[in-house]
């Protein structure tokens, strides 16, 4: 089945504290990405992957680190949390960079809470 | 800011009833992408429609693009209460030197009342 899958997807940490959320995919896809999602603010993008040690910055990168070393993995490090990244983190693929008029692909979300 | 506006944010209708919901953007794009979310879940892609189309259907959805107004609408008709969710529009629009990159708008929160 194909699937994008995140862990955890439940966390609650503390500011300062270093965690990584872990995201697989097992469809060959070679463009990987994150998103947040607040209320009003809709989904922005925090990194993007267009291939194995091809990473980019999206709209709101800051506080954000990613790694990209092999095809089916793309962590999601925060090195460290604060409050303001209290959010819902979606992982995402699709087919390919050139992506136009490829169907992206959803993980369930990992919900996150910095106190 | 978001290239995807969907409006309305909210709407509540009686099961039957047809939901419209309407997106625009600011730049041109290759294509326009509708997903659908259920509360805390994933997006799950629903329809596609491409700069070059002016309308699409999928079972009960119907799409429009009007590239001239930089907009669209996504129609379901016959509602049913399991079609409760968030609905957002996705525009996929070039990147330079190659590639494109989708940016969603904030959704459409769809309430559909048994």
């Amino acid at each position: 089945e194909a699937q994008v899958t995140q862990n955890p997807r439940y966390l609650i940490t503390v500011t300062g504290k270093k965690l990584t959320v872990t995201c697989s995919q097992n469809m060959n896809h070679e463009y990987m990405s994150w998103y947040r999602q607040d209320p009003g603010l809709g989904l922005r993008q925090i990194y993007y992957s267009m291939n194995v040690e091809v990473t980019d910055k999206g709209d709101v990168p800051e506080g954000y680190k990613v790694s990209r070393k092999e095809k089916r993995n793309f962590p999601l490090i925060l090195e460290s949390p604060s409050p303001n990244q209290t959010s819902l983190y979606f992982c995402a693929s699709s087919l390919s960079w050139a992506h136009s008029g490829n169907t992206i692909y959803f993980g369930e979300g990992s919900w996150l809470t910095v106190v | 800011s978001q290239q995807g506006e969907e409006d309305p944010q909210a709407l509540s209708i009686q099961e039957g009833e047809n939901a419209t919901m309407n997106c625009s953007y600011k730049t041109s794009i290759n294509n326009l992408q509708w997903y659908r979310q259920n509360s805390g879940r994933g997006l799950v892609h629903l329809i596609l429609i491409r700069s070059n189309e002016r309308e699409k259907h999928s079972g009960r959805l119907r799409v429009t693009l009007d590239t001239s107004k930089k907009s669209s609408s996504l129609l379901i008709t016959a509602s049913r209460a399991a079609d409760t969710a968030s609905y957002f529009c996705a525009t996929d629009a070039r990147v330079r030197p190659s590639g494109s990159r989708l940016t969603f708008g904030e959704g459409t929160q769809l309430t559909v009342n048994p």
